[in-house]
């Protein structure tokens, strides 16, 4: 079965420094996501992306914040910057659109970033 | 107001209990709706989409009510790897955004 696959699985990283996280979504996927996860809080939306280009963005997706589809299979998000409020963990999902009414979403397993 | 209320939990319940869940969203205008469940420190898999005339899968059936604005899942026969913590998502007025309640976490006991 095809799933979303994510690297690292874990990354620590120090207070102002560039991260970038990695994933790979499902082949046939047109939609991708990244979503993060702070411990013990629910999940929040970030970015979404169709067609090269960010088709929405959360107010925490600030300027801080790029996504990317460098290649035919590869999705990053980068935290140009990174603070310790940002010390999460982050999932990507991808989705076909469905009619264009449903919008499934399959989600990697994460990436936990810690920043110190 | 939040986009997505749950009640946190925890349902605590024995080996084929019947638990339901609901789930209420504040934008009338959402268009989608699904459940997800995650185990812990896990991501979140799709267990359902909501459809307007409610569905089913197996031992769990989703519905939909426009006019009050919730949904809900119901799960009967539960089974102890059903212990986990369930998400409702709803996508605003079908643009590419979604939000997700808190969760309401599920124990079932032997």
């Amino acid at each position: 079965e095809p799933e979303v696959t994510q690297t690292p699985s874990h990354q620590v990283t120090q207070m102002g420094q560039e991260v970038i996280l990695r994933c790979v979504p499902i082949s046939n996927h047109l939609y991708f996501y990244w979503y993060r996860q702070i411990l013990g809080q629910k999940v929040e939306f970030l970015v979404s992306f169709y067609n090269n280009e960010i088709s929405e963005k959360s107010e925490i997706f600030d300027d801080q914040f790029s996504v990317e589809r460098p290649d035919g299979s590869n999705f990053t998000l980068k935290i140009r910057s990174t603070k310790l409020e940002d010390s999460a963990m982050y999932f990507c999902a991808s989705s076909e659109a469905v009619n264009r009414v449903s919008y499934e979403q399959y989600f990697g397993p994460g990436t936990r970033l810690t920043v110190t | 107001r939040k986009e997505v209320e749950q009640d946190p939990g925890p349902f605590n319940v024995p080996e084929g209990a019947t638990v339901a869940f609901n789930c209420t969203y504040s934008n009338s205008a959402s268009q989608s709706f699904f459940w997800y469940r995650q185990d812990c420190r896990k991501e979140p898999k799709l267990l359902m989409s909501v459809y307007s005339s409610g569905n089913e899968d197996g031992r769990f059936t989703a519905q939909l009510n426009r006019a009050s604005q919730y949904i809900s899942l119901l799960i009967r026969d539960s089974k102890l790897s059903d212990s986990a913590t369930y998400l409702c998502v709803v996508n605003l007025n079908n643009f590419n955004k979604f939000y997700f309640g808190s969760g309401t976490k599920l124990n079932v006991k032997p």
